[in-house]
C-alpha cells in the first residue's frame, strides 16, 4: 500500500515571500504524483502532476514541483505567493500498475499574511 | 465545456434518514470516482464505478453505503440510516480514459453532509 505524509499541517508565509509544501511518499511500486489545491468550501483544483520524464514540473499560478525518487518526495514551491493563495494544498500519488485511486495527504493549509 | 456537478451542495439530515448525494461528469467522461473528507482530514477513496459496473469499492464502509452509476443520469452515493460520523464533505472525481495510468481525475464542488 502506498501512503503519503505532508510534513507541515500549516503554513503562515507573509505576501511576496517564497514558500515550499513538503510531501512525502511512500510506495513499493511505481507512482504518479499530484498536487491539488482547495479553496474554501469548494472542491479541489489540479495544480500540477508528474507521470515521467523531466523531474521539475510547472503548473498553473506559478507553482512548480520537483519529484526527486531517491528521497520520496515531490515538494510544491512557489517563489513569490500572492494573498490569493491562501488555500488547502493536498499532495496526492496514484499507483502506476493498478488500480486507479488517488492517496492523498492529510493537506498544509497556506495562509498568505499581507 | 461543464466541469463535474455535485448536488445537493449542501444536505442536513438526521439520524436514521437517507442521504442520496448525485455527481454528474465531465462531458465525455465515463469514469467516476468517490471521496470523503471527514473534518480536519484529506480525502479518502470511497468507489471507483464505470458505466453500469463498480470496478472498486475497497474504501466503501460494509453497510449503509452503496453507489452506482447507470447507463443514463448521474452517479449516486447513497447512505442508509446517516448517523453522526457520516458528516463530512463527499467529492466526486471524473476521468476521461480507462483508469489506467495516465488519466487525471477532476473534482466536483463536494456535497457537504450534516447530520443532525
Amino acid at each position: 500500500a502506498q501512503s503519503v505524509t505532508q510534513l507541515d499541517s500549516q503554513v503562515p508565509v507573509f505576501e511576496e515571500a517564497p514558500v515550499e509544501l513538503r510531501c512525502n511518499y511512500s510506495s513499493s511500486v511505481s507512482v504518479y504524483l499530484f498536487w491539488y489545491v482547495q479553496y474554501p468550501n469548494q472542491g479541489l483544483q489540479l495544480l500540477l502532476k508528474y507521470l515521467s520524464g523531466s523531474t521539475l514540473v510547472k503548473g498553473i499560478n506559478g507553482f512548480e514541483a520537483e519529484f526527486n525518487k531517491s528521497q520520496t518526495s515531490f515538494h510544491l514551491r512557489k517563489p513569490s505567493v500572492h494573498i490569493s493563495d491562501t488555500a488547502e494544498y493536498f499532495c496526492a500519488v496514484k499507483v502506476q500498475t493498478s488500480g486507479s485511486r488517488l492517496t492523498f495527504g492529510e493537506g498544509t493549509q497556506l495562509t498568505v499574511n499581507p | 465545456n461543464a466541469g463535474v456537478m455535485q448536488n445537493p451542495r449542501h444536505l442536513v439530515r438526521r439520524r436514521g434518514q437517507e442521504a442520496r448525494l448525485r455527481c454528474s461528469p465531465m462531458k465525455g467522461h465515463s469514469h467516476v470516482y468517490w471521496y470523503r473528507q471527514l473534518p480536519e482530514e484529506g480525502l479518502k477513496f470511497m468507489v471507483y464505478l464505470q458505466k453500469e459496473n463498480i470496478i472498486d469499492e475497497s474504501g466503501m464502509p460494509k453497510e449503509r453505503f452503496s453507489a452506482e452509476f447507470p447507463k443514463e443520469g448521474p452517479s449516486i452515493l447513497r447512505i442508509q440510516q446517516v448517523v453522526r460520523g457520516d458528516s463530512a464533505a463527499y467529492f466526486c472525481a471524473s476521468s476521461l480514459l480507462s483508469g489506467g495510468n495516465t488519466d487525471t481525475q477532476y473534482f466536483g464542488p463536494g456535497t457537504r453532509l450534516t447530520v443532525l
